[in-house]
């Protein structure tokens, strides 16, 4: 078991440019979260997944945003032609039971 | 709609204090609460979760209760350490027990 691993740490891109970060789950983890978390904010809820299936989606997700999970493995999130307010830590967690388990995060800013 | 408040937003302390962390919540019908220690610039690590069927949950130094009629929880840390400098998150899962409700979390500083 060597946690939850997300790449890159860190990204910074030019507005209107698209990024895509990486999450590999603990591996016998069936559910997968995607959270935003702004500075001296709480994590906020994106998106769910229990084995591939993309169960649940937050209002927080616009069209710009999407999230894959193929083969219920590791899972990707996009976000297309990036905008300053993207600018934030996302974090990836994966469970088995009601226990969270998180990653480091990638840091994103967007100039 | 279920909105998690942590106070206070910030606290410092000497070592060696006994400290009490607050978190409330506007909805009562939870399934659990969590909390959680973040370091600076990391991901999360769950510290306890209390079921909604529980008044407390213990591990080693740190104390979590539970009073779910009055939408409150709070953090007991015993004998602070140094180490123990980071934000604490409280957080509640929302209906479908997928989307976790969280605090803006408390910092806290212990001085040696």
């Amino acid at each position: 078991d060597t946690g939850v691993s997300q790449d890159p740490r860190h990204k910074i891109t030019k507005r209107g440019q698209n990024v895509t970060f990486r999450c590999d789950p603990i591996s016998e983890h069936n559910r997968l979260y995607w959270y935003r978390q702004t500075l001296g904010q709480g994590p906020e809820f994106l998106t769910y997944f229990q084995n591939e299936a993309q169960l649940e989606k937050s209002r927080l997700l616009s069209d710009r945003f999407s999230a894959e999970r193929p083969k219920g493995s590791f899972s990707t999130l996009e976000i297309q032609r990036t905008e300053q307010g993207d600018s934030a830590m996302y974090l990836c967690a994966s469970s088995l039971t009601e226990k969270l388990f998180f990653g480091s995060g990638t840091q994103l800013s967007v100039l | 709609k279920q909105e998690v408040t942590q106070i206070p937003a910030a606290l410092s302390v000497p070592e060696g204090e006994n400290l009490v962390l607050n978190c409330s919540f506007t909805d009562s019908a939870i399934y659990n609460l969590q909390w959680f220690r973040q370091d600076p610039g990391k991901g999360l690590t769950s510290l306890l979760l209390i079921q909604s069927s529980q008044r407390e949950q213990t591990s080693g130094r740190l104390n979590a209760s539970l009073d779910k009629s009055s939408g409150r929880s709070t953090l007991y840390i015993a004998a602070s350490q140094p180490g123990d400098s980071a934000t604490y998150l409280c957080a509640v899962p929302l209906y479908n027990n997928n989307d976790m409700r969280f605090g803006a979390g408390t910092r806290l500083t212990v001085k040696p």
